[in-house]
């Protein structure tokens, strides 16, 4: 079946620091693929996507690119601030049509 | 971990009429979510219930088309109103509990004719 591995966490940096959250993913034909992003207290919001190979997704200066050789959809951010603070998760839609999440990861910017 | 009891799992409905989605926890959670999933789409975040207050909505989405209840830390329920057929899609109840993972209802699959 469909499944979405992330990176552990929690992921701890300084405000202003390179982020990246790995996410590789196994599905049927060719799913779209999603980061979420759910702060302190809130619902989930969907941060980026892509549909199709080589897609790039971004939003609020964080990135992804949908990598259909290597399976993976990894998050990056090149500077991140106190308020990135929060749990990412990647997920995906492949022909079954419901999501399918990773595990979660944390991330805590310091000041 | 939490279980979360979901129902009706799916429902065919006329034009006009309402629908209740329960969502049960087997733990006592503070915050619970209702999202929607359009066919072919990402989630969307209806609102949030806390026990004891309103619900907070999103965007998009008024308290008199989706009245939502939590009477207590396991249980709510979403009511879709006066449906029509851009209503059909599936519904899920969620919650996080401490750490990172997201436990999801087994959803509601709602087709309105």
């Amino acid at each position: 079946g469909d499944s979405v591995t992330q990176m552990e966490g929690p992921v701890t940096l300084s405000e202003e620091a390179f982020l990246t959250i790995n996410c590789t993913y196994t599905a049927t034909g060719y799913p779209s693929l999603f980061w979420y992003v759910q702060y302190p207290g809130e619902g989930l919001q969907l941060l980026l996507k892509a549909t199709k190979a080589d897609d790039k997704g971004s939003n609020k200066g964080f990135e992804a690119t949908y990598r259909k050789e290597t399976t993976s959809f990894h998050l990056e951010k090149g500077s991140v601030q106190v308020s990135d603070s929060a749990v990412y998760f990647c997920a995906l839609i492949a022909a079954g049509n419901m999501l399918t999440f990773g595990g979660g990861t944390r991330l805590m910017v310091k000041p | 971990s939490a279980v979360i009891s979901q129902k009706p799992s799916r429902d065919i409905c006329q034009r006009g009429t309402s629908l209740t989605i329960q969502c049960q926890v087997d733990s006592q959670v503070t915050m619970m979510f209702w999202y929607r999933q359009q066919p072919g789409q990402s989630l969307t975040l209806i609102a949030t219930a806390n026990q004891g207050s309103e619900a907070t909505y999103e965007s998009g989405f008024v308290i008199d088309k989706f009245p939502i209840s939590r009477p207590n830390l396991t249980f709510s329920t979403l009511t879709v109103s006066n449906m029509s057929p851009e209503d059909s899609s599936i519904y899920l109840c969620s919650v996080r509990l401490t750490g990172e993972k997201l436990f999801f209802g087994s959803g509601t699959q709602l087709s309105v004719l």
